[in-house]
């Protein structure tokens, strides 16, 4: 299995809702991140886990809230969004510790979200 | 991380080959080339990477220049599948997940 699945693939939210996104991978990978995707721009990294421990996340919000329960999930939790906050997000992984292969990310297909 | 430079845009017939360009011109010696592109509205998909020698795969060619300043993509009989933006990244590997950015890239359009 060489893939990353994201689900759902869209997800519309008012701003009073709890929702989640979730990612999956049985690459054996362990470096999961969250990447966000504003229309014509390019990848913003959010949060970066490392052997199932949050290890980077670039002073996002805490109304995104990253979760990683094992080896092969990861969760992102969004609750009171704000409609700019409408985007794409991606979730990649990678091997955590190989070299030059640390930095070869398998991206999920993303979830597109619209806040409302 | 090493600052990379590419043109926004760039146009391709399709069957020729497509040449993307890439400055770093401050990269070290421990970092590492990496290209990746998007085609629209999927995730980012890892195409190739070097250090020094040029590298090849069953996607492209990776050309880097003898003082590592500059590197060129290389996509030898381009189709319209490979329209997409093509984001070249320098970075030194790290022990743990790493900060992986992605600048503007290069949108490459191939026509029939």
């Amino acid at each position: 299995d060489t893939e990353v699945t994201q689900t759902p693939k869209h997800l519309v939210m008012g701003m009073t809702n709890k929702k989640s996104l979730k990612c999956e991978q049985h690459m054996g990978h362990r470096a999961m991140y969250w990447y966000k995707q504003k229309a014509k721009k390019p990848p913003e990294l959010m949060f970066v886990y490392s052997y199932e421990k949050l290890s980077i996340n670039e002073s996002v919000p805490s109304r995104f809230s990253p979760e990683c329960p094992n080896s092969s999930l990861l969760n992102l939790h969004l609750h009171a969004l704000q409609p700019e906050d409408s985007a794409l997000y991606l979730c990649a992984s990678s091997q955590a510790s190989f070299r030059s292969g640390a930095n070869v990310l398998t991206f999920g297909a993303g979830s597109r979200l619209t806040v409302l | 991380d090493a600052k990379t430079t590419q043109p926004p845009s760039m146009d391709c017939a399709e069957g020729r080959a497509a040449n993307l360009p890439c400055n770093h011109s401050t990269i070290s010696g421990n970092e590492y080339v990496y290209w990746y592109r998007q085609i629209h509205s999927q995730g980012p998909q890892y195409i190739i990477h070097g250090l020094k020698n040029n590298e090849t795969n069953e996607m492209a060619s990776l050309i880097i220049t003898e003082d590592r300043k500059s590197s060129t993509l290389i996509l030898p009989h381009a189709t319209l599948r490979d329209t997409a933006v093509y984001y070249c990244i320098v970075k030194g590997w790290e022990t743990s997940g790493s900060r992986l950015t992605f600048g503007e890239g290069t949108q490459l359009t191939v026509n029939p």
